[in-house]
């Protein structure tokens, strides 16, 4: 079946630190993938997409590359934010509007 | 625009009750789908409407169902609670589905059965 395996946070940073979330994941065929962020007391919000492989989707300071061959979609920014404390969530879309989300990885920056 | 809109935003009830949750998709959106999400389980999908006929549905018991109204706007139902069902209830709409038009989710239902 379809699977993401993200890293276990919290993830803890000072600010202006360098920003990894990894996320791998298990599909049949080719399927978009996401990141979505969920701030505290929210739903959650589209950070940014890649639907085929090779793609780099960004938003805000985020990047994710979609890698086909080591089936994986890692969460980077340069420079983080006490306003990026969050938890995020990768997904992935086999068919229309079934997503199937990691576990989530809390960010906590502090400045 | 006005985003996804849920209510009420929070639920108390008690186990065998049912309970009913409403979501209001942005103006325009034609599918709507419903995540249930728990600390322990994270984020699992429950089911998706599209122009009132459900397309998709999650691996939950029959106890979960919901139903979409001519103007999108969409219902759940949960029947007979069990403790378990306590969790975040996210609804989600978007123009036709996944690809292009990505989801946009509501501020979600906390329910708490006691």
């Amino acid at each position: 079946g379809n699977s993401v395996t993200q890293m276990e946070g919290p993830v803890t940073l000072s600010e202006e630190a360098f920003l990894t979330i990894n996320c791998t994941y298990t599909a049949t065929g080719y399927p978009s993938l996401f990141w979505y962020v969920q701030y505290p007391g929210e739903g959650l919000q589209l950070l940014l997409k890649a639907t085929k492989a090779d793609d780099k989707g960004s938003n805000k300071g985020f990047e994710a590359t979609y890698r086909k061959e080591t089936t994986s979609f890692h969460l980077e920014k340069g420079s983080v934010q006490v306003s990026d404390s969050a938890v995020y969530f990768c997904a992935l879309d086999p068919a229309r509007s079934t997503l199937t989300f990691g576990k989530g990885t809390m960010l906590l920056v502090s400045p | 625009k006005a985003g996804v809109t849920q209510t009420p935003r929070y639920l108390i009830k008690t186990r065998g009750q049912q309970v009913t949750l409403s979501c209001s998709p942005i103006s325009g959106h034609r599918s709507v789908s419903w995540y249930q999400q728990t600390p322990g389980q994270g984020l699992q999908f429950l089911f998706e409407y599209f122009s009132e006929t459900q397309r998709n549905k999650g691996n939950f018991p029959g106890r979960f169902s919901g139903r979409q109204f001519s103007n999108s706007r969409s219902e759940m139902n949960v029947s007979t609670l069990e403790l378990g069902d306590s969790a975040l209830y996210l609804c989600a709409s978007s123009l036709e589905g996944q690809g292009d038009s990505p989801l946009h989710f509501g501020n979600g239902t906390r329910l708490t059965v006691t």
